[in-house]
């Protein structure tokens, strides 16, 4: 089965940048689709197609694939990007895919 | 817009099965595929398995193979996840997730608590 492996947490000041890593097997030839999820919430898609923004994603919300690391980057970090993200893959194997999940803290 | 919504929380005994329902407003339903995503308390998401309506097709991922069940009804645009079998490690909140084009899950339902519990 196929694997996606993410720091269990990412600190970050207000106003710098926060990045959060998914590693996984050429995960560069996958897309590569990235959730934040707040306490008791639903998660919410804020990249697809390792770097796409649905809309009303802010801008500071940015991704890249490549290798065996695809990486969320939020610019500009706020106190309201404190959350959990996952990445998520569809992988020929094991379907659909998700990381182990990031706490991001914005000290 | 499309939303999806969930029935409300159960209580099951070990052994028992849950019937969770998601209905879907706005958009043609039929044209959707929708994915079931589960989170246990303090822990990441799971996907459970699909399906997608107009065909009838269900996918299930192989931890659930034997135990989990999604069908849909297109009448009443909704969707149903029936899991059997309970046990205690089945206590989670459990999502139905619209399957946008490009693979990602773009519409998410509230989520439906389920505890499993003698």
């Amino acid at each position: 089965s196929y694997v996606l492996t993410q720091p269990p947490s990412v600190s970050v000041a207000p106003g710098q940048t926060a990045r959060i890593t998914c590693g996984g097997n050429n995960i560069g030839s996958k897309s590569v689709h990235w959730y934040q999820q707040k306490p008791g919430q639903a998660p919410v898609l804020v990249v697809y197609d390792d770097s796409d923004r649905p809309s009303g994603i802010p801008e500071r919300f940015s991704g890249s694939n490549s290798g065996n690391t695809a990486t969320l980057t939020i610019s500009r970090v706020e106190a309201g990007d404190e959350a959990d993200y996952y990445c998520q893959v569809w992988d020929s194997s094991s379907d659909r895919v998700f990381g182990g999940g990031t706490k991001l803290t914005v000290l | 817009q499309v939303q999806l919504v969930q029935s409300g929380a159960e209580v099951k005994k070990p052994g028992s099965s849950v019937k969770v329902s998601c209905k879907a407003s706005g958009g043609t339903f039929s044209s959707y595929t929708i994915s079931w995503v589960r989170q246990a308390p303090g822990q990441g998401l799971e996907w459970m398995g699909r399906i997608i309506p107009i065909l009838g097709i269900a996918n299930y991922a192989q931890k659930f193979q034997g135990r989990v069940t999604i069908t849909a009804d297109k009448s009443t645009s909704t969707a149903y996840m029936e899991l059997s079998s309970l046990r205690s490690e089945d206590t989670a909140v459990y999502y139905c997730a619209r399957d946008s084009p490009q693979g990602a899950f773009d519409i998410w339902g509230q989520g439906t608590m389920v505890t499993v519990s003698s």
